[in-house]
């Protein structure tokens, strides 16, 4: 049962590096969000998806992409890392209710960005 | 834009004793739900609670409750006959009604239990 699943744990990257952070769910869920934690911040939404081809933006969305070409993955892209970007990094997932299913979160990216 | 705000970032309980959390939040819609995630040492995220505003009746799940205010825009989170395993950050989240999609989450309660 694998639920939402985040690679890789941890990454560190030199300014100006570009990465991928993958997320993947097995739950059939149409909805997706990338969250970033840091300290004393709480979790601040990035970018969300609600279905195949359909992507939104959050709080914080810019330095990051997004693309949603199937139901399962929902990667998040860092075309030109700054050290700003160092944070921890959760996909969360659901069903199109969001009011009333929970979110399903991965157990994070760990990214620095020296 | 809404805001919540948790105005104790850290909390100590006895073990077995009761412990209440505040959350706050701003907002000028009049549908809006609202939930308490945990997320403990381990950093995997769980809904522990949710509230429907238009709801008065205050949701509970076992040892957790919750006291809505929705006048006062309050909606703390009691935490009955606390174990050593309550020990994680709570985050308080609003999510709008009316087909939106942006989950606002406070900055965390850091709480831990005291065996």
């Amino acid at each position: 049962n694998a639920g939402v699943t985040q690679t890789p744990k941890f990454q560190v990257l030199k300014t100006g590096q570009s990465m991928t952070l993958q997320c993947a769910q097995d739950m059939n869920h149409e909805y997706m969000s990338w969250y970033r934690q840091d300290p004393g911040m709480g979790l601040r939404l990035i970018h969300y998806s609600v279905g195949a081809g359909i992507t939104d933006q959050g709080e914080v969305p810019n330095g990051y992409n997004v693309s949603r070409s199937t139901t399962e993955d929902f990667p998040l892209r860092l075309l030109s890392a700054a050290p700003s970007q160092t944070s921890v990094y959760f996909c969360a997932s659901s069903s199109s209710d969001v009011y009333n299913s929970p979110l399903h979160f991965g157990n994070g990216t760990r990214l620095t960005v020296t | 834009a809404q805001t919540v705000t948790q105005s104790q970032p850290e909390m100590s309980v006895q073990e077995a004793e009761t412990v209440t959390l505040s959350c706050t939040y701003d907002t000028s819609e009049s549908n809006y739900y609202l939930f308490w995630y945990k997320q403990p040492p381990s950093r995997q995220m769980i809904l522990v609670i949710r509230q429907e505003a238009y709801k008065q009746q205050n949701a509970t799940e076992n040892r957790f409750s919750v006291n809505f205010q929705k006048a006062a825009k309050s909606f703390s989170l009691k935490i009955s006959d606390s174990q050593l395993g309550d020990t994680a950050m709570y985050f308080c989240a609003f999510l709008p009604g009316a087909g939106s999609y942006q989950l606002t989450f406070g900055k965390g309660t850091k709480l831990s239990v005291i065996p």
